[in-house]
């Protein structure tokens, strides 16, 4: 069956710190992997997706994730966050013409 | 722990025709939900923001006559495809918050086909 887990509910990282979020998948095939990001009061944006090609996937806002296929993983780093990436932030696989499933995402807090 | 159902997971509509798709939130009130479409290989694309007892807020480009959100009470918004096309085939699926900053829940999604 299909599934993403996002095994941290909660992270708290300081201001200037990195950051690493995890996102595990199960699926059949190849799939699709996306990052999204929610703000308070806003709808999902979209951080960064692979589809295929280089594992190593930059997005926007200085976001950057790994796809690997042995690991089933697609994790989500920053090399230094800032107050303003607190937010809720959720991994999601899909696969072309199939569903998109999300993962219960993590809600990432900043230390000044 | 909450869950959002979104009914009907799957439906086939003719062309012309109206069709609604319901996202409920079971256990908690949802104060906001939104709308997402997503195109086969494409990311999620938000469609509108739903606040219960207000209009919804469309995102630009989505035609606001043709995609008809309420969000007539805490537990419920529907989204109804108006006089839907073929183009309008596609995965629709709905969040739902019971409050600025709590927790985002999703549904399951509902594939539209449009013959």
């Amino acid at each position: 069956a299909q599934s993403v887990t996002q095994p941290d509910i909660h992270i708290t990282v300081s201001e200037g710190a990195s950051l690493e979020l995890r996102c595990n998948y199960s699926y059949g095939a190849t799939p699709y992997l996306f990052w999204y990001v929610q703000s308070p009061g806003q709808g999902l944006q979209l951080l960064l997706k692979y589809f295929s090609g280089d594992t190593l996937v930059q997005g926007i806002k200085g976001f950057e994730a790994e796809f690997k296929r042995s690991q089933s993983s697609f994790n989500l780093r920053k090399p230094s966050v800032h107050w303003s990436d607190a937010a809720e932030y959720f991994c999601a696989v899909g696969a072309r013409d199939d569903k998109i499933i999300f993962g219960k995402g993590t809600r990432l807090h900043i230390l000044p | 722990g909450a869950v959002v159902s979104q009914h009907p997971s799957w439906v086939i509509c003719k062309s012309g025709t109206s069709v609604k798709i319901e996202c409920r939130s079971l256990d908690f009130q949802a104060t906001t939900m939104f709308w997402y479409r997503q195109f086969p290989k494409q990311s999620l694309m938000l469609m509108a923001t739903s606040n219960e007892g207000s209009k919804a807020t469309y995102e630009q480009g989505v035609e606001k006559d043709k995609f008809l959100i309420n969000h007539a009470s805490l537990t419920l918004s529907t989204l109804t495809v108006t006089s839907a096309h073929p183009e309008d085939s596609s995965f629709y699926i709905c969040s739902a918050q019971s409050g600025a900053g709590n927790t985002i829940y999703f549904g399951e999604g509902s594939w539209l086909t449009v013959v």
